[in-house]
C-alpha cells in the first residue's frame, strides 16, 4: 500500500506570495491533519479534515486555510507569507481519526520564505 | 495549552546498551499518547498509540509503557542498534484529533 504522498517536495516564494501545498492520504483513509514544525516550536498542529469537512483547528491566524476533497486528497493554502512560515509542513492521514488510529505523516514539504 | 515535556533532550549510547526516554503529559483529558521515531530526511514512523492507563505495547526491542493517572510514558529500547539512532517523539491527544507533540529526545547509537 503507497504511503502517505507530499507535493512539492521543496518550494522557495518569497513574503507576499500565497502557496498551496498538496497531501494525498494513505488509500481508504477519510481523515488528514496537518502539522507545522519550525526549529523554534517543533511540530505544531495546523487543521484535521474528514469527508471533506474541517474538524479541527490550531492556533495559527486565517491566512492558514486547507480544504479535502471527496477522494480525501487535502491542500493547505498560506496566504500573504510572511518569513515566519518558513517551516517543514507535513500531512497525515489515518482510517477516521478515531481514538486508536495511527496517524500516518508523509515526507513533507519544506517552504522556504524569502 | 498543553504541555508535553520529553527527557532527556538528546542521549548517546554504545551500540549494545539498552535505553529508555520519559514523556510527561497532562493526567486531565487523556485520551490517546502516540510515540514516533522520526529519522533525518524521512517521515515520522508510527511505534504505538497507546489509549489505556497500564498500557503495555511492544514492537521487536521497543516497548513502551503508560500511565495516565500521573500523566507519563516511558519508551524503552534493548540493546540499542546503530540503526535506532533518530528522534523519538511522543504526542499527546485530548480526543480533538489534534496532537501535541513534545521537543522529541535525539539518540544517537554509537556502533
Amino acid at each position: 500500500k503507497a504511503g502517505v504522498t507530499q507535493t512539492p517536495r521543496y518550494l522557495i516564494k518569497t513574503r507576499g506570495q500565497q502557496v498551496t501545498l498538496s497531501c494525498s492520504p494513505i488509500s481508504g483513509h477519510r481523515s488528514v491533519s496537518w502539522y507545522q514544525q519550525t526549529p523554534g516550536q517543533g511540530l505544531q498542529f495546523l487543521f484535521e479534515y474528514f469527508s471533506e469537512t474541517q474538524r479541527n483547528k490550531g492556533n495559527f491566524p486565517g491566512r492558514f486555510s486547507g480544504r479535502q476533497f471527496s477522494n480525501s486528497r487535502s491542500e493547505m493554502n498560506v496566504s500573504t507569507l510572511e518569513l515566519g512560515d518558513s517551516a517543514l509542513y507535513l500531512c497525515a492521514s489515518s482510517m477516521q481519526g478515531f481514538r486508536t488510529d495511527t496517524q500516518y505523516f508523509g515526507p513533507g514539504t519544506r517552504l522556504t520564505v524569502l | 495549552i498543553l504541555n508535553v515535556e520529553q527527557s532527556p533532550q538528546s542521549l548517546h549510547v554504545q551500540e549494545g546498551d539498552s535505553t529508555n526516554f520519559t514523556c510527561s503529559f497532562p493526567s486531565s483529558n487523556f485520551y490517546a499518547l502516540h510515540w514516533y521515531r522520526w529519522e533525518t530526511a524521512k517521515s515520522p514512523e508510527a511505534l504505538f498509540v497507546m489509549t489505556l492507563n497500564g498500557d503495555e505495547k511492544k514492537k521487536g526491542r521497543i516497548s513502551a509503557t503508560l500511565n495516565t493517572k500521573e500523566g507519563y510514558s516511558y519508551l524503552y529500547i534493548k540493546g540499542s542498534q546503530p540503526e535506532d539512532s533518530a528522534t523519538y517523539l511522543c504526542a499527546f491527544d485530548t480526543g480533538r484529533r489534534a496532537l501535541t507533540f513534545g521537543s522529541g529526545t535525539r539518540l544517537q547509537v554509537q556502533p
